[in-house]
C-alpha cells in the first residue's frame, strides 16, 4: 500500500492569491495525478504529474493556471494561482500502485 | 470522448444487499475502479477489475463486463457505516482516472 500525506488540509485565501499544495508519498511512484472535487460533484482530473517532464494537462486545465512541480519520486506540488471564488474546491493527489489506487487526505480550499 | 453514468442516489435496508451499476464509453479502457467517499474525507478503494467476471473481496464484491461497458459493486449484509458515495472510475492508458458523479447510497434501518 501507500501512504500518501497531503497539506495543507485546508486553508482560506484571498482571491488573487496562490495556494500551494503539497503531496509526499512513502513509496517511489513513476506518476502522480491531481484532482479537483468541488462541491457535491465528483472527481475531475487536473494534470498527471510526472517526474523529470512537464506536467501533462486535462482539457481546461492550464499550466499557468495550475503549475505542478515534482522534483523527484516520491513528492509533487500543486498551485492555485490567482485564485477566484470559483477555485472553492477540494483538491487531492494520488497514485496508483500495484494496480490499487491511493489518495490524499485532501486540501479544501476556500476563496474569498 | 468519456463518459461515465451511475444513479445519483439509493435507498436500501440494513442487512439488505444492494447493487450499485456503473456504464462506461470510453477510449483506451484499461480497467475498472470503485470507491466509497465518506462525506468531508478522501476516496477509499475498494476494487479494481480488468478482467470480465465477478471479483470478492468479503462483504463487497465487484463485476465487469467489458463487451458491454458495464460494472456493479455489490455490497452484502448492509451496515449503517456504508452509508457513503460510491464512485466508479474508468482507467485509460497512464491509469488516468475519469469518475462518475457517484451514487449517494443511504442505509436505513
Amino acid at each position: 500500500s501507500a501512504v500518501i500525506s497531503q497539506k495543507p488540509s485546508r486553508d482560506i485565501c484571498q482571491r488573487g492569491t496562490s495556494l500551494t499544495i503539497q503531496c509526499q508519498v512513502d513509496s517511489q511512484v513513476t506518476m502522480m495525478f491531481w484532482y479537483r472535487q468541488q462541491p457535491g460533484q465528483s472527481l475531475t482530473l487536473i494534470a498527471t504529474a510526472n517526474q523529470g517532464s512537464e506536467a501533462t494537462y486535462e482539457s481546461g486545465f492550464v499550466i499557468d493556471k495550475f503549475p505542478i512541480s515534482r522534483p523527484n519520486l516520491t513528492f509533487s506540488t500543486l498551485t492555485v494561482s490567482n485564485m477566484s471564488p470559483e477555485d472553492s474546491s477540494i483538491y487531492l493527489c494520488s497514485v496508483i500502485l500495484n494496480t490499487e489506487a491511493f489518495f490524499g487526505q485532501g486540501t479544501r480550499l476556500t476563496v474569498v | 470522448g468519456q463518459n461515465i453514468d451511475q444513479p445519483t442516489e439509493m435507498t436500501a435496508t440494513e442487512g439488505a444487499i444492494v447493487q450499485i451499476n456503473c456504464t462506461y464509453q470510453t477510449s483506451g479502457f484499461n480497467g475498472l475502479f470503485w470507491y466509497q467517499q465518506h462525506a468531508g474525507e478522501a476516496p477509499t478503494f475498494l476494487s479494481y477489475n480488468v478482467l470480465d467476471g465477478l471479483e470478492e473481496k468479503g462483504r463487497f464484491s465487484s463485476f465487469l463486463s467489458r463487451s458491454k461497458g458495464y460494472s456493479y459493486l455489490l455490497l452484502k449484509e448492509l451496515q449503517m457505516k456504508d452509508s457513503a458515495s460510491y464512485l466508479c472510475a474508468a482507467a485509460k492508458g497512464g491509469n488516468k482516472l475519469t469518475f462518475g458523479t457517484g451514487t449517494q447510497l443511504k442505509v436505513e434501518l
